[in-house]
């Protein structure tokens, strides 16, 4: 089954330009994280956030959430070509399984 | 450190043979583990996950099945492979609730 629901599921931008990407999931979480996969390769863990959590940090990454609407949000700040790889949101409901959303595939213009 | 181990990397197999994917995880005890799969261009279907030795749960019923025979072993097997069975193989592990997931290099799966 499909937890996440990440938006869009493209998106191409400008190098140096923010990107922002959307995840809405369904049931209640203890912890949602964002996975970064580069073509052909495992997913490679970018940042977790727990449900009582509103924002947090990282880099040039920053992460929300709103547990009442049931969505997150990243977003990239100053974006660079390496950038380009496809997003995913995951949740943790409590019952020791991860679920993935679809991922958003992101495309670093130069 | 913690390391995963996932192979082949890429497997092609004839409809109706059987198959074995295996992972192993290394520096950690008592891992969660699992495994997805996921079609070209998609999101990561789970599978399977494991609490523990010979705790295996199921998520999808379909042609596949797991096994955990060790601690740090999880194994994926098939006795007959379906043209849709193809796909991209993830092994994955975790130190349980609360934590990050740490995925294998993935394996490729061409069912010919």
């Amino acid at each position: 089954s499909q937890q996440g629901e990440e938006d869009p599921q493209a998106l191409s931008i400008q190098e140096g330009e923010n990107a922002t990407m959307n995840c809405s999931y369904k049931t209640s979480i203890n912890n949602l994280q964002w996975y970064r996969q580069n073509s052909g390769r495992g997913l490679v863990h970018l940042i977790l956030i727990r449900s009582n959590e509103r924002e947090k940090h990282s880099g040039r990454l920053r992460v929300t959430l709103d547990t009442s609407k049931k969505s997150s949000s990243l977003l990239i700040t100053a974006s660079r070509a390496a950038d380009t790889a496809s997003y995913f949101c995951a949740t943790d409901s409590g019952d020791d399984k991860i679920i993935f959303g679809k991922g958003t595939r992101l495309h670093i213009l130069p | 450190s913690q390391t995963i181990h996932q192979w082949p990397a890429t497997l092609v197999q004839p409809v109706g043979s059987p198959l074995s994917l295996e992972c192993t995880v290394e520096g950690t005890s008592n891992p969660n583990l699992y495994w997805y799969r996921q079609a070209a261009g998609r999101g990561l279907q789970l599978l399977f996950y494991s609490v523990g030795i010979g705790q295996i749960s199921s998520e999808v019923p379909q042609n596949l099945s797991a096994s955990r025979p060790q601690d740090r072993q999880f194994i994926l097997s098939s006795k007959k492979l379906l043209l849709s069975d193809s796909g991209f193989y993830l092994c994955a592990w975790s130190t349980g609730r609360l934590t990050e997931a740490f995925f294998g290099q993935g394996t490729r799966l061409t069912v010919v």
